[in-house]
C-alpha cells in the first residue's frame, strides 16, 4: 500500500530557530492534511493542502505542496515552547482513508 | 460544542477476552474514524463509518470490527486479545467521509493487554 513518509523522526532546537518537517511519497499524493498532538494528548488539525505548488501561512507556520504532489513541508519560524508536540501528515488517498505520516517529534529547549 | 467523547479512557484486558470502545462524535458528523497508535507503528487507520455503513477499511485482521449506529455513535471491537493489540485507539469525526474533511480527534482510549 502507499507509504507516506516523514522526515526527520525528531528534532531538538532552541527557542527561537526555526524548524521544517518533510512528506514524502513514491506515489503521487491526494490532498495532505496536517496535524499536531501535543505530549499526551490527540492530534489537531492544522491546515489541509490541495493544489500543486500550494502554500498557506498560518502565523509562524508555513505549509507547502509541492509542484509534483510527490512532498509537502512544515516550516515553523522562531520556534516557541509552545510548539512542542509532534506533527503529522496525513494523505487522503483519494478521499479514502487517511494515511498518516509516522511524524515528526518537536522538541524546543528554552 | 461538544467534541468528541470516548469511553472508557483507560482499560486492561488479559490475552484473549474481547473489549468494545465506544466513540460519541461531534453533533452533526456523520462520519467515524478509528486509528490505533503505537509508538512503533504510529497512526494507522482501522475503519470508517457513515451513515451506518462502513465506508472504508484498513490493513488489520477480522477479530476488529465496528459498527455505527443511527445516532453516528460508534463501537470498535476486539476479538481474542493479543499482547500487540496494546495501544492508544482514538477515534475521530468529521463532516464527511474522511478524506476531504478535517477530522475532530477524542481523546483516545488506552488499551493495555496483559
Amino acid at each position: 500500500g502507499q507509504q507516506v513518509m516523514q522526515i526527520p523522526q525528531y528534532q531538538h532546537v532552541q527557542e527561537g530557530e526555526d524548524f521544517t518537517t518533510y512528506c514524502n511519497s513514491s506515489t503521487t499524493l491526494s490532498n495532505i492534511q496536517w496535524y499536531k498532538q501535543r505530549p499526551g494528548g490527540h492530534p489537531v488539525f492544522l491546515i489541509q493542502l490541495v493544489k500543486s505548488g500550494e502554500v498557506k501561512k498560518q502565523k509562524r507556520l508555513t505549509f507547502q505542496f509541492g509542484e509534483a504532489k510527490k512532498n509537502s513541508s512544515l516550516h515553523i519560524t522562531a520556534t516557541q515552547t509552545t510548539d512542542v508536540g509532534t506533527y503529522f501528515c496525513a494523505d487522503d488517498t483519494g478521499r479514502r482513508a487517511l494515511t498518516f505520516g509516522s511524524g515528526t517529534r518537536l522538541q524546543v529547549q528554552p | 460544542k461538544a467534541g468528541v467523547t470516548q469511553t472508557p479512557r483507560y482499560l486492561i484486558k488479559t490475552r484473549g477476552q474481547q473489549v468494545t470502545l465506544s466513540c460519541s462524535p461531534i453533533s452533526g458528523h456523520r462520519s467515524v474514524s478509528w486509528y490505533q497508535q503505537t509508538p512503533g507503528q504510529g497512526l494507522q487507520f482501522l475503519f470508517e463509518y457513515f451513515s451506518e455503513t462502513q465506508r472504508n477499511k484498513g490493513n488489520f485482521p477480522g477479530r476488529f470490527s465496528g459498527r455505527q449506529f443511527s445516532n453516528s455513535r460508534s463501537e470498535m471491537n476486539v476479538s481474542t486479545l493479543e499482547l500487540g493489540d496494546s495501544a492508544l485507539y482514538l477515534c475521530a469525526s468529521s463532516l464527511g467521509l474522511a478524506g476531504g474533511f478535517e477530522q475532530y480527534f477524542g481523546p483516545g482510549t488506552r488499551l493495555t493487554v496483559t
